[in-house]
């Protein structure tokens, strides 16, 4: 059973550019959420995915947009890159509609994106 | 506003001996608590959970306590291996059914001595 997978697993960009990073989840699972972790913090949270619309969201520009695919896989993207986006972008899946039981997020390893 | 806190961002403990990681909130909303483990080049890896309901819940050699009245939880490891050389997160969430937003505490790096 396939984990949480993320693509690329490293990219390099340069300012004012445009990224799109990928994520296919956890067999089963039909919820993404993307987190942003720089170096030495915590992740934090961009979004959350469901049903193919966003339905929650953390405190990040409208730059960073997103989609979901019927398949469950998502994609971020990133327009404008500015030299502070540079961080690890992880992708975590999980299964939705449990009622009280609550469901874990499962990480896939992360893109590293340095801008330049 | 950092909402969930682990001040202490490096342990360092000898094999076979406990480690307490421990991790502060301010958020009373928070209903639900997760630890992670991360190695370098991999993703958080999910260790333990605890619902606000309870103070204590136990996986093996794992155990997170939590104090609602004083906001702190705390995750022990007891032996602790080599092999749990890694940085913890602790994260929190609010609201019921699913987990949607995820907020995290900074990370403390383990480094079990053998």
């Amino acid at each position: 059973d396939a984990g949480v997978t993320q693509s690329p697993t490293h990219l390099i960009k340069t300012r004012g550019q445009q990224v799109t990073l990928r994520c296919s989840p956890k067999s089963g699972h039909d919820t993404v959420s993307w987190y942003q972790q720089a170096l030495g913090q915590g992740p934090q949270f961009i979004f959350q995915y469901y049903e193919e619309e966003e339905r929650q969201r953390g405190n990040f520009p409208d730059r960073f947009s997103g989609h979901q695919f019927p398949n469950y896989s998502s994609e971020l993207n990133v327009n404008a890159l500015l030299l502070g986006d540079s961080a690890l972008y992880l992708c975590a899946s999980s299964r939705r509609g449990q009622g009280r039981i609550r469901n874990i997020q499962y990480f896939g390893a992360g893109t590293r994106l340095s801008v330049l | 506003d950092q909402q969930v806190k682990q001040n202490s961002p490096s342990l360092s403990v000898q094999e076979g001996r406990i480690s307490i990681l421990n991790c502060d909130y301010t958020n009373s909303m928070f209903d639900y608590f997760l630890w992670y483990k991360k190695y370098p080049a991999e993703g958080p890896t999910f260790l333990i959970s605890i619902s606000s309901i309870k103070d204590k819940n136990e996986d093996g050699r794992f155990t997170v306590f939590l104090n609602k009245s004083a906001k702190h939880l705390s995750l022990h490891i007891v032996p602790s291996q080599p092999g749990d050389s890694a940085v913890y997160f602790c994260a929190a969430a609010y609201g019921s059914g699913n987990t949607g937003k995820l907020i995290f505490g900074q990370g403390t790096t383990l480094q079990v001595k053998p």
